[in-house]
């Protein structure tokens, strides 16, 4: 059973650009949530999708930033004009149910803007 | 509000034990921990749910005192492969609500041999 697959796992992008992060949740997982980690920091929560839904965005920029998580396909995130506070690896991880159980994280892509 | 975990940095010899603590100023529902290897995914070893049940691995023991809003993450006759930043991240809310995880800064934990 493959386990949390994202992609790239490194991105270099310049200032004004788009990014867009892939994630593809574990076999069986509807739950998708994606994490920001900063350098010498903890992860902070952005995003919870389920298929076709975001539940909760709390964590999220309000601009610049949008995921989706298709019926047929893997979790989109994505960052329009990037700028270099966007510098950062972006962990999505998948579980079966919301709550009160592991949440697998896949390897991160590490977003460089330039 | 962020966990905070102590101490920041261990350094350990094969075979010694090392505890890790996380304390948070809000009440906790949950606390799971998680070691991250440099540029690697995190890999959850436990959760405490409050009212004592406990997920994760046989090797690893923890705790959590509700009431101190504390939890510790204890390591026992260590290994190499122990080495890593161990992460704790709360929960607030029980049941299917308990999804947004607040993560601590992490802990840095050096196994040498």
């Amino acid at each position: 059973n493959a386990g949390v697959m994202q992609n790239p796992r490194h991105l270099v992008r310049r200032r004004g650009q788009e990014a867009r992060l892939r994630c593809s949740p574990m076999k069986g997982h509807s739950h998708v949530y994606w994490y920001r980690q900063l350098p010498e920091e903890g992860l902070k929560f952005m995003v919870y999708l389920q298929k076709e839904n975001i539940i909760d965005e709390s964590g999220m920029p309000k601009e610049r930033f949008s995921a989706e998580f298709p019926k047929e396909g893997p979790s989109i995130l994505r960052i329009q004009q990037v700028v270099r506070g966007d510098s950062a690896a972006y962990f999505c991880a998948s579980s079966p149910v919301a709550g009160e159980n592991e949440q697998f994280f896949g390897p991160g892509t590490r977003l460089t803007v330039l | 509000q962020q966990p905070v975990q102590s101490p920041q940095a261990v350094i350990l010899r094969e075979g010694e034990d090392a505890v890790i603590n996380c304390s948070s100023s809000k009440a906790l529902y949950s606390v799971h921990w998680y070691r991250q290897k440099h540029g690697e995914a995190p890999v959850f070893l436990m959760i405490l749910l409050k009212g004592g049940e406990q997920k994760g691995h046989e090797k690893i023991s923890a705790s959590f005192n509700e009431k101190k809003q504390q939890s510790s993450l204890y390591l026992t006759a260590s290994q190499l492969s122990y080495s890593g930043t161990y992460f704790c991240g709360t929960g607030l809310n029980s049941g299917g609500s308990n999804y947004k995880l607040t993560f601590g800064k992490g802990t840095l934990l050096t196994v040498n041999p």
